[in-house]
């Protein structure tokens, strides 16, 4: 199993442009979440999705929008980059919910917004 | 609100020595902690878990105590190797009704030498 897959790994990006981060897992899992890791501040849940067909906003929502038209599938995307969404992102996945289960995350996707 | 305080690093120590990693929590009732733990260039894993007071979770080599008492859940272990170098986070889950997610702490970085 390759768990849980990220592309790309790395991207840097001019101000206004926009991306599509792909986000893959095989475990079957229903739940599904992107998370944005910045020094001093942990990770902080941007968008998550509790099945397919389902998406619903986190912590910091805004400047991004995200889409789950297949289970094995979690797409980030940034319509319009800032400098401030200069990141790394996390996807992960869990079977159920995270209170009780293990979340499995992806190698990232290093983000720089120029 | 839901928050986790964790020890400011780095954390320097050499092989075979005592590893504590503090972390305090704040929430209402009995949330679900954990520590994960994520190497250079990868994604958090899971490395211990406890949903209730007086829980201890290990794996390993590596032990936390759920104290409601002092809303702690300290990390440690007996024997730290070069190995174990990487970011340790503490995370809870809040026990509310609706979606569970996860609050993170900002990390703490061991670093051990040889």
């Amino acid at each position: 199993n390759a768990g849980v897959t990220q592309t790309p790994k790395f991207r840097v990006l001019k101000t206004g442009q926009s991306m599509t981060l792909l986000c893959a897992q095989d475990m079957n899992h229903e739940y599904m979440y992107w998370y944005r890791q910045d020094p001093g501040m942990g990770l902080r849940l941007i968008h998550y999705s509790v099945g397919e067909g389902t998406t619903a906003k986190g912590e910091v929502p805004d400047g991004y929008n995200v889409s789950r038209l297949k289970k094995q599938n979690f797409l980030l995307g940034l319509e319009s980059a800032a400098p401030s969404q200069t990141s790394v992102y996390f996807c992960a996945s869990s079977y159920s919910w995270p209170g009780n289960n293990e979340q499995f995350f992806g190698p990232g996707t290093r983000l720089t917004v120029l | 609100g839901n928050s986790v305080t964790q020890m400011e690093g780095p954390v320097t120590l050499s092989e075979e020595a005592f590893l504590t990693i503090n972390c305090t929590y704040t929430a209402t009732g009995y949330p679900s902690l954990f520590w994960y733990v994520q190497y250079p260039g990868e994604g958090l894993q899971l490395l211990l878990k406890a949903t209730k007071a007086d829980d201890k979770g290990s794996n390993k080599g590596f032990e936390a105590t759920y104290r409601k008492e002092t809303t702690s859940f300290h990390l440690e272990k007996g024997s730290v190797q070069v190995s174990d170098s990487a970011v340790y986070f503490c995370a809870l889950s809040p026990m509310n009704t609706g979606f569970q997610k996860l609050v993170f702490g900002t990390g703490t970085r061991l670093l051990v030498s040889p």
